[in-house]
């Protein structure tokens, strides 16, 4: 989602629920793109990447979704844990499907995990 | 190293003088960013370094910013007459280009001018 000033958008969940987290992004020449999870006080932390030659990609516990007709990019977390809370971030780059240039970011989601 | 590293992982400085941040990317990732993070926000890019080429320096917001990267390696963000508008964590992150995975980051600097 986006966000506007300091306001991030918000999810919370019960722990063990499924968790959909998402991002719309601008630039339709975008072939590259990211999940981030940061948790307070330290960088960025990979979780999963898509091409934009795919529509869905798993790994474990999430699964990544890329609608490409609407620039929209869903990461689903099954079962989630309180480990999970943190900001998540989508990212989008456009290098050949590369880890390579200028990566923009998405304003992030505040994911809170409740025992 | 095992991880991207970042010093120092805070600074505070007065108005007007200038600090130098360091970031030492992961062994043989040839490509090097730095990004900005103001409180409750998004990474906004500032510059990136890809071996030889001259680098992108599209997102530094004033001339008060530099960057350089010595040797392929180690990377220093300086910033000259620091303003408190400057104040945010400023993160490194290095990747392997021309593959996938994603982009590794620091831990982050958090930088407070007072």
């Amino acid at each position: 989602g986006e966000s506007v000033g300091l306001h991030l958008p918000t999810l919370s969940v019960q722990e063990g629920d499924n968790s959909i987290i998402n991002c719309a992004y601008s630039n339709s020449a975008s072939d590259y793109f990211i999940w981030y999870k940061q948790e307070s006080g330290k960088g960025p932390q990979f979780i999963i990447d898509i091409r934009s030659n795919m529509d869905k990609r798993q790994g474990q516990r999430v699964t990544v979704l890329l609608n490409k007709t609407v620039k929209h990019l869903s990461l689903q977390i099954a079962a989630t844990q309180p480990g999970d809370s943190a900001v998540y971030f989508c990212a989008e780059n456009n290098a050949g499907g590369t880890s390579y240039g200028k990566l923009t970011f998405g304003q992030g989601t505040i994911l809170t995990v409740h025992p | 190293g095992a991880g991207v590293s970042q010093s120092p992982s805070n600074k505070v400085t007065e108005k007007g003088k200038d600090v130098e941040l360091r970031c030492d990317p992961i062994s043989g990732h040839t490509a090097l960013y730095w990004y900005r993070q103001s409180l409750g926000q998004g990474l906004e890019f500032l510059i990136y370094f890809q071996g030889n080429s001259a680098p992108d320096k599209s997102g530094l917001p004033s001339d008060r910013f530099s960057a350089e990267r010595t040797g392929g390696s180690v990377s220093t963000l300086t910033i000259q007459r620091t303003q408190q508008e400057d104040s945010a964590v400023y993160l490194c992150a290095s990747s392997l280009a021309l593959q996938g995975g994603g982009y590794t980051f620091g831990s982050g600097t958090r930088l407070t001018v007072v």
